[in-house]
């Protein structure tokens, strides 16, 4: 079956970096674009990001725009989310999904805690 | 970009039927997409194109998509159908998705 593990989450003080991953089993990896979506605590969801199948097309919410890249390794299985420059207002739980054709996300990982915090 | 607006929350006794509302101008030309979500899981689609339903969710689930408002429908709501449900879409113009902010489905 489908799986999406997101990992690389935890507490990190405002201005600095983190590093999220998202392996990806039962699937061909290489043929589906893949997502970044939050929700921060209480709140709805917020799509962040999105990377085309072979990594030649991203796009990114205006809110992370220029602090947040996104890439993907085949040989790995696995889809990153580099944060940099991080604010506690991007404190939430990151999810990754994986793309349907007509613009859903059919499956999604458990998702992954983000603290931004002094 | 685009803005969902969704009502905040809808409360329907065991038995009834929901309707769960997502509008915005001219969303009938768009493909709307619903999520469930129930506290501390990941969101689960539940209608996607508009009306159609993954493998998995119950015929009680359907979608419907018209002019300036898209429906989520529940009919023989059950407590177990109680959770958060978001409605999605694509924006063509910047490939970005965007998310209706939540409606709370209360089961009475």
């Amino acid at each position: 079956q489908v799986q999406l593990v997101e990992s690389g989450g935890g507490v990190v003080q405002p201005g600095r970096s983190l590093r999220l991953s998202c392996a990806v089993s039962a699937f061909t990896f290489s043929n589906f674009p893949l997502h970044w979506v939050r929700q921060a605590p209480g709140k709805g969801l917020d799509w962040v990001a999105v990377i085309s199948h072979d990594e030649n097309y991203s796009s990114f919410a205006d809110s992370v725009k220029g602090r947040f890249t996104v890439s993907r390794d085949s040989s790995k299985n696995t889809l990153y989310l580099q944060m940099n420059s991080l604010r506690p207002e991007d404190t939430a739980v990151y999810y990754c999904a994986k793309d349907r054709e007509g613009g859903s996300f059919e499956y999604w990982g458990r998702g992954t805690l983000v603290t931004v915090s002094s | 970009s685009y803005v969902l607006t969704q009502p905040p929350s809808v409360s329907v006794a065991p038995g009834k039927t929901a309707e769960i509302t997502c509008g915005t101008n001219n969303i009938g030309d768009m493909n709307v997409h619903w999520y469930q979500q129930k506290p501390g899981q990941a969101p689960v689609l539940v209608i996607y194109d508009d009306k159609d339903r993954p493998s998995g969710i119950p015929e009680r689930f359907s979608g419907s998509n018209s002019a300036n408002t898209a429906t989520l429908t529940i009919t023989r709501v059950e407590a177990g159908d109680e959770a958060d449900y978001y409605c999605q879409v694509l924006d063509t113009n910047s490939h970005h998705r965007v998310f209706g902010g939540g409606t709370k489905l209360t089961v009475l």
